[in-house]
Order: structure tokens, then C-alpha cells, then sequence
């Protein structure tokens, strides 16, 4: 089954800059399917951060930011702040699965 | 106010049956696929089932196919997942989603608050 593919855990002192990323196959990301992304706080549901890869709905602050390649995605958080730790997630859409996916989760820890 | 508030979680045996309600409110659900969306303890969020505004296009994930039903009354602006044959591996909280399109791409926006299923015996 397919799964995009993030890295368990980043961390980042108050103010400085993290990323995540989200790594797909031809199937997914490499066929042409856009990467949202979604902020998870401890013991709430999952809240869109970012869709279509680089555009932030209204409310999100712009120290959020994506951006994308031919297989990969990345979610960026500029000025980390104590608010900012949660678990992130990517999700696109898998043509060969006919179904949505996720990444596999991201935790952010603000030191 | 955008809200997706879910009901009818708990616990329930192996081989057993529940129907899980989604009310929404502050927007016309008819003009929105909605979809059902799952995270087990510990584990990454995963796509249940997908339902278009008017009922005619419906998709499941394939380990639900067969057991899992999504329907929707838009008079009643309410989403429902009637899930039979659960297995120890269906506990997860389950989440009622609207998912918002654009060109050849769709997002989920907004998330309900979740409602918590756990299968055992």
C-alpha cells in the first residue's frame, strides 16, 4: 500500500526554522497529485495547515509555508514557536489505490 | 460556523456492528463529497470511505470493502458509517470530514472532533 513518507520526529530551538518532508512514488506526488497538510495539536483533531501544495487557508500564519518537486513534498515553519509543537501530516492521492493517503506523521518538538 | 460534531462510538466485540451519525452545520452539506476518515492509536491517519453530494459516487478503502456503508441524508445534514464484521484492527477514532476540490485535487477541510471505536473482546 502506498505510504508517503515523513520523518518521525523534528525538533527546533523558539525561533528557528524546521522541515518536514514527504516523500512519494510515481503513483502519488509523482504523478501529478498535490500534497496538503494538515497540523495535529496534542488530543485534537487534525486541522488543514496547508492544500495544494503551497497555499495557506485563511487563519494559518505565514511562518507556514509549502512547496513541492516531482516526488516530494515539504512543509517549512519559520520562527518555531512553543504553540507550533503537534504532529504534522501530508496527504495526497494514489491512482493505483484509488484511494487518499496519508504520511506517516511528523512530530514537532519545539525545545 | 463550519462544524462536523460525531456520535455513536464505543466499544464493541469482534464480528460486531455500529452506526456512527455526523451532523453538520453552517453549510449546505448536499454541495459536498464527505468522507470518513481513521487513525488508530499510534498510527497514521487513513481514508475510510468517500460519498459525493448526491449519493452517486461512493469509495471505500479496501480493508472496509464489503463491511463498512457510508450514507448521507442531506435533509437531515447528517453523514453516517454503519460499519459490520469489525475486527480488533477497525479500533481507531473516527473522523467525519468534509473535503473541499479544486482543479483535479481535494483536500479535507473541515475535521469533525472525532468519535472513539474499540473492538474487543
Amino acid at each position: 500500500q502506498s505510504v508517503l513518507t515523513q520523518p518521525p520526529s523534528v525538533s527546533g530551538a523558539p525561533g528557528q526554522r524546521v522541515t518536514i518532508s514527504c516523500t512519494g512514488s510515481s503513483s502519488d506526488i509523482g504523478a501529478g497529485y498535490d500534497v496538503h497538510w494538515y497540523q495535529q495539536l496534542p488530543g485534537t483533531a487534525p486541522k488543514l495547515l496547508i492544500f495544494a501544495n503551497t497555499n495557506r487557508p485563511s487563519g494559518v500564519p505565514d511562518r507556514f509555508s509549502g512547496s513541492r518537486t516531482a516526488t516530494s513534498a515539504s512543509l517549512a515553519i519559520s520562527g518555531l514557536q512553543a504553540e507550533d509543537e503537534a504532529d504534522y501530516h501530508c496527504q495526497s492521492y494514489d491512482s493505483s489505490l484509488s484511494a487518499y493517503v496519508f504520511g506517516t506523521g511528523t512530530k514537532v518538538t519545539v525545545l | 460556523e463550519v462544524q462536523l460534531v460525531e456520535s455513536g462510538g464505543g466499544l464493541v466485540r469482534p464480528g460486531g456492528s455500529l452506526r456512527l451519525s455526523c451532523a453538520a452545520s453552517g453549510f449546505s452539506l448536499s454541495k459536498y463529497t464527505m468522507t470518513w476518515v481513521r487513525q488508530a492509536p499510534g498510527k497514521r491517519l487513513e481514508w475510510v470511505s468517500s460519498i459525493s453530494g448526491s449519493s452517486s459516487n461512493i469509495f471505500y478503502t479496501r480493508s472496509v470493502q464489503g463491511r463498512f456503508s457510508i450514507s448521507r441524508d442531506n435533509a437531515k445534514s447528517s453523514l453516517y458509517l454503519q460499519m459490520d464484521s469489525l475486527r480488533v484492527e477497525d479500533t481507531a477514532v473516527y473522523y467525519c470530514v468534509r473535503v473541499k476540490a479544486g482543479a483535479g485535487t481535494a483536500w479535507f477541510d473541515p475535521w469533525g472532533q472525532g468519535t472513539l471505536i474499540s473492538v474487543s473482546s
